[in-house]
């Protein structure tokens, strides 16, 4: 059971490149959702899913997109990188919210 | 908009102490969640609050849930080195499944 599986852990980017970050979870959770992590910031909603074909901003989704044709995977896509957007990036699932939210390993990205 | 504050931001505490951490929400919510964060990794988990009054204990820490409040708290039990982690509440909106997080509490536990 690998539970939540985050790629790449590390990623450096040039400026207007773009990229997909990877997020697939084998506990057949309906609720996926993605954040970033800034110093200072705690995590920050980018956006969610509640199930496959169903995806929802969250608090900072302006350039970065999602879909979620499949129970089980979830990416998140950088249109075109910029600086800001240097972080650590988090995938989440959960089912139901009854449980909590099992968190992957996270994505270190560096845009320079 | 449902907003989280934490309290303390930082907390320096001595090994065998006692202390609380604060978790104000603004806004209804029905779940809260307290994770616990190492430098470098990833969250785990710590306890799920799901109605009023609730009340749950892991070792040295137990967390409870005042919805009428909007409080949660997460109490520290003769706290030891390994305790030091951040540690960050979340919550969810009524009727929303956004989840927002505190900023967190960095916990450090001295000898």
């Amino acid at each position: 059971n690998a539970g939540v599986t985050q790629t790449p852990k590390f990623q450096v980017l040039k400026t207007g490149q773009s990229m997909t970050l990877q997020c697939a979870q084998d506990m057949n959770h309906e609720y996926m959702s993605w954040y970033r992590q800034d110093p200072g910031m705690g995590l920050r909603l980018i956006h969610y899913s509640v199930g496959a074909g169903i995806t929802d901003q969250g608090e900072v989704p302006n350039g970065y997109n999602v879909s979620r044709s499949t129970t089980e995977d979830f990416p998140l896509r950088l249109l075109s990188a910029a600086p800001s957007q240097t972080s650590v990036y988090f995938c989440a699932s959960s089912y139901s919210g009854l449980y909590g939210y099992t968190f992957g390993s996270g994505t270190r990205l560096t845009v320079v | 908009e449902l907003k989280v504050e934490q309290n303390p931001l930082f907390l320096s505490m001595q090994e065998g102490k006692n202390y609380t951490i604060y978790c104000n929400y603004s806004t209804t919510s029905d779940r809260l969640y307290w994770y616990r964060q190492d430098p470098g990794k990833s969250l785990e988990s710590l306890f799920v609050l799901l109605s009023n009054g609730a009340v749950k204990q892991e070792g040295r820490l137990m967390a409870s849930l005042d919805t009428k409040a909007r409080l949660s708290t997460l109490h520290i039990t003769a706290a030891v080195h390994d305790l030091s982690a951040t540690y960050f509440c979340s919550c969810l909106g009524g009727g929303s499944e956004k989840l927002v997080f505190g900023k967190g509490t960095k916990l450090t536990v001295n000898p």
